[in-house]
């Protein structure tokens, strides 16, 4: 049973265009959600996280949305850098503390 | 930052071996550590979390005698791998989470096992 979703298993966007990457959840007792980006045979990397009590979070190039009555928030990278290509994940943290990790969602930036 | 240190990177193991995994949070102490498990395209999959003195508690499905989890401080945790098999080849991963420092990650270990 996979809590946390990202429907799109890939995207291409041009170079300074905005990405817009998406992740599902099912379980309301999620209490904090975090995305990270990811190379192959690498751990992922921290990128912007976000409270259940808030809807938005802004960190430079990286703004994370949070829709809570519909279980979904986004992640917008813009502009889009071809530095910006790898495997994005979502994660959600239940009330235990452990990150539950969405299914990935591969970003390709095109030049 | 914080650091977490993982090794090694990569291992390559002959089948009914055991291969140990460790990992080390640097610079600050870990209240817990987890282990993910990660199959090529696919999501990273907890296996495991793990406290400082008290045993491992182990996500459905994955064989607590197979992967060992020792937490024998609050800086160092191992997961080994025990008669290991070629369905074992796998992205390991492991993070530390302290209060002050969230969720830190390691770099992973890549197990083969031929």
């Amino acid at each position: 049973d996979q809590q946390v979703k990202q429907n799109s298993p890939s995207l291409s966007v041009q170079e300074g265009r905005i990405s817009i990457l998406n992740c599902d959840y099912t379980n309301s007792m999620f209490d904090y959600f975090l995305w990270y980006k990811k190379y192959p045979a690498e751990g992922p990397t921290f990128l912007i996280s976000i409270s259940s009590i808030k809807d938005k979070n802004e960190d430079g190039r990286f703004t994370v949305f949070l829709n809570k009555s519909a279980k979904h928030l986004s992640l917008h990278i813009v502009p889009s850098q071809p530095g910006d290509s790898a495997v994005y994940f979502c994660a959600a943290r239940s009330p235990t503390n452990k990150l539950i990790f969405g299914t990935g969602t591969l970003l390709a930036v095109q030049p | 930052g914080a650091v977490v240190s993982q090794h090694p990177s990569r291992v390559i193991c002959k089948s009914g071996t055991s291969v140990k995994i460790e990992c080390r949070s640097l610079d600050f102490q870990a209240t817990t550590m987890f282990w993910y498990r990660q199959f090529p395209k696919q999501s990273l999959m907890l296996m495991a979390t793990s406290n400082e003195g008290s045993k491992a508690t182990y996500e459905q499905g994955v064989e607590k005698d197979k992967f060992l989890i020792n937490h024998a401080s609050l800086t160092l945790s191992t997961l080994t791998v025990t008669s290991a098999h070629p369905e074992d080849s796998s992205f390991y991963i492991c993070s530390a989470n302290s209060f002050t420092q969230g969720y830190t990650f390691g770099s992973g270990t890549r197990l083969t096992v031929v």
